[in-house]
């Protein structure tokens, strides 16, 4: 099976920046995503990552360390429409390539 | 435009009885997905398709049934045998096992009472 921990809470001001680490077991890995969702909304790709490094996408990047299982999402020059909750997820290497989200982080951002 | 359509938004039902959330997709995506999401929670894998006529439980799927007799619908039934049906139900589809993102509809807000 497949776990995913995250920090339930990230508190920034505007304009910082702010990094959201994940860290999973599972049993067959393919990728790692990150996803946003604001309250009471679906949520929305991101970024993905399959090989070790950074990925960056405007204000947004990711990271990740296959072999630590390890990720974590950057979000720069924070705005007050990134308050949001964060969700990692991984892809198993299975041959349904399940995918399964962690718990989720609600990022707060402070004027 | 391409997308993912849940219906209805708000649902809500009288304890024992059963009920069917509707998801269309019309992106030809193979693969589709249900998840529960509960307040403050993350979502929970309740059932998944990877091809027509073929899905695969997944970590919560006891009190649920799903069917995929089209590619482009997958229905979720809340049936009397799940305890706790109150929440929030996304649907979400991928281009197939190697599609990177997932694309979620809006969601239904089920609700028993």
């Amino acid at each position: 099976g497949q776990s995913l921990e995250q920090p339930s809470e990230v508190t920034a001001v505007e304009g910082a920046i702010v990094q959201i680490n994940c860290t999973y077991q599972t049993s067959g890995f393919y990728g790692l995503s990150w996803y946003q969702q604001h309250d009471g909304g679906a949520p929305t790709f991101l970024s993905y990552n399959a090989l070790d490094g950074l990925e960056e996408t405007g204000r947004f990047s990711s990271f990740l360390s296959r072999s630590d299982s390890y990720g974590y999402l950057l979000l720069q020059e924070l705005q007050m429409k990134d308050s949001a909750s964060y969700f990692c997820a991984v892809r198993d290497s299975g041959s349904a390539r399940q995918l399964t989200f962690g718990s989720g982080t609600q990022l707060t951002v402070l004027p | 435009d391409g997308g993912i359509t849940q219906s209805p938004k708000y649902l809500f039902r009288k304890e024992g009885q059963n009920v069917t959330l509707s998801c269309e997709q019309n992106l030809n995506h193979d693969a589709m997905y249900w998840y529960r999401q509960d307040p403050g929670q993350g979502l929970r894998l309740i059932y998944y398709s990877q091809i027509v006529n073929d899905f695969q439980k997944g970590d919560i799927a006891e009190g649920y049934s799903v069917s995929r007799e089209k590619k482009e619908s997958f229905p979720l039934t809340v049936t009397s045998a799940q305890k706790n049906p109150t929440a929030f139900y996304l649907c979400a589809s991928s281009s197939g096992p190697e599609g990177t993102e997932a694309f979620f509809g809006q969601g239904t807000r089920l609700t028993v009472v």
